[in-house]
This record gives structure tokens, sequence and C-alpha cells, in this order.
């Protein structure tokens, strides 16, 4: 499988922006980009994906480095209820199951 | 969006017996899911993958005489923990894709199974 690296933790104040970085040096040309994010006790909760081009929706945007090697997710005004855990993940479009890493445990700071 | 669910949310039992989890897709058709396996201050371990009327695939380590897998229908799989051991405990958790799958997978909200 493919591998992402990502820093174990972040810190970030509330309404500020945040960066959460991912590298992800072996991708292949079909993998996807998955961006899904864990609160305490709970299952996780899909955060956003692309291929190549970057991508917005109501929760993030994620930003793709032209080679593809690593990207972005940022969050553009962090609250507290955003403290939790990001996964960056690798996949393709089909049936294969997502593997999940270690991620990044982000605190947010009222 | 869709919804996911399981049941139980919490259970205990006592080492040996049996445990089962549902896990439901509420408003669309499940056409393959996912159960993991998450201890605490881990990150998710896949267990298997069973596409609805097939027998489930299970990753390496895993026991599959041990952790049954059963996904009868388009809308429900169950997970059971069989013979029950203190180890075991852990927080599982379920996810589905349907027919069109679009790049988002869906996840239940995680069974917390205590063995005693």
């Amino acid at each position: 499988d493919a591998k992402t690296t990502q820093p174990n933790s972040m810190e970030s104040n509330e309404e500020e922006p945040v960066h959460l970085p991912c590298n992800h040096s072996t991708i292949s040309g079909t993998d996807y980009i998955h961006w899904y994010r864990q609160l305490p006790s709970q299952g996780p909760e899909y955060v956003i994906h692309g291929l190549t081009s970057n991508v917005n929706n109501r929760m993030a945007s994620l930003a793709i480095a032209e080679d593809r090697k690593s990207s972005t997710l940022i969050l553009h005004r962090a609250t507290l209820r955003d403290a939790a855990v990001y996964y960056c993940i690798l996949g393709d479009s089909g049936n294969t199951p997502l593997v999940f890493g270690k991620g990044t445990r982000l605190s947010v700071i009222a | 969006g869709a919804v996911v669910s399981q049941h139980p949310s919490r259970v205990i039992c006592k080492s040996g017996t049996s445990v089962k989890i549902e896990c439901r897709s509420l408003d669309f058709q499940a056409t393959t899911m996912f159960w993991y396996r998450q201890f605490p201050k881990q990150s998710l371990m896949l267990m298997a993958t069973s596409n609805e009327g097939s027998k489930a695939t299970y990753e390496q380590g895993v026991e599959k005489d041990k952790f049954l897998i059963n996904h009868a229908s388009l809308t429900l799989s169950t997970l059971t923990v069989t013979s029950a051991h203190p180890e075991d405990s852990s927080f599982y958790i379920c996810s589905a894709r349907g027919h069109h799958y679009t790049g988002e997978l869906f996840f239940g909200e995680g069974s917390r199974l205590t063995v005693l």
C-alpha cells in the first residue's frame, strides 16, 4: 500500500487557519488523496478528497502539490469542534479499503 | 448525507461468550462493508472486507473463525466475536460503500467491546 507521512500532532488557536501537511512520495497515478477525521470515541468522518486539482467543500480545502507527492488540508477557521485526529489516506476509486496511518492529532486552543 | 449505524454502541461481556455487532446502512445499499478495530491511542486497523452475498476477505493475522462476518443483505453486515477474551476488548468500527462510490466512505459510530 502507498504510505503517507503526517506530523504526530499540531496545535492551533481558535478562529485561525490550520494547514495540515501530508507527504505521499510513492503515490501512484490512480491514487486519490483522502482526508478523514476522528473525534474521540467516534467513527471517522469524511472531510475531503481529490486527485490532482485543489478541492474545496464546506468543511475544508485540499491543496495538492503539482507533483502530487504532498498535499495540505486547510481548515480556514479552526473551532474547538475541529479538535480531532486527521488522517491522510491514499486510495483508488474502486472497492479497495482505506488503510489508516497514525494521523495528526489537532488541538485547538480557545 | 448517508448514514451508517452500529449497534450496540457499548457492550460488556464475560470471557468465553460471543458478541454480535450490527452495522446497518440506513439510506443506501452498501455493496461493500469494511470492519476495523481500534485499540486505545492507536489508529484504525482493517480487519476484513465483505461484499454482499460473498464470503468476507480477512486481513493477514485476523482469525476468520474468531471474527465471523456476515453480509447477507445490502443494508446489514454483522461481526460476531466468538469466545471473546479480554484481549478482544477494543473499539470496533464498520464502514460502508454504495454502488455509486463517489470517494466518500461512510463510517458507523463504533462499538466499544469490553470483555471481563
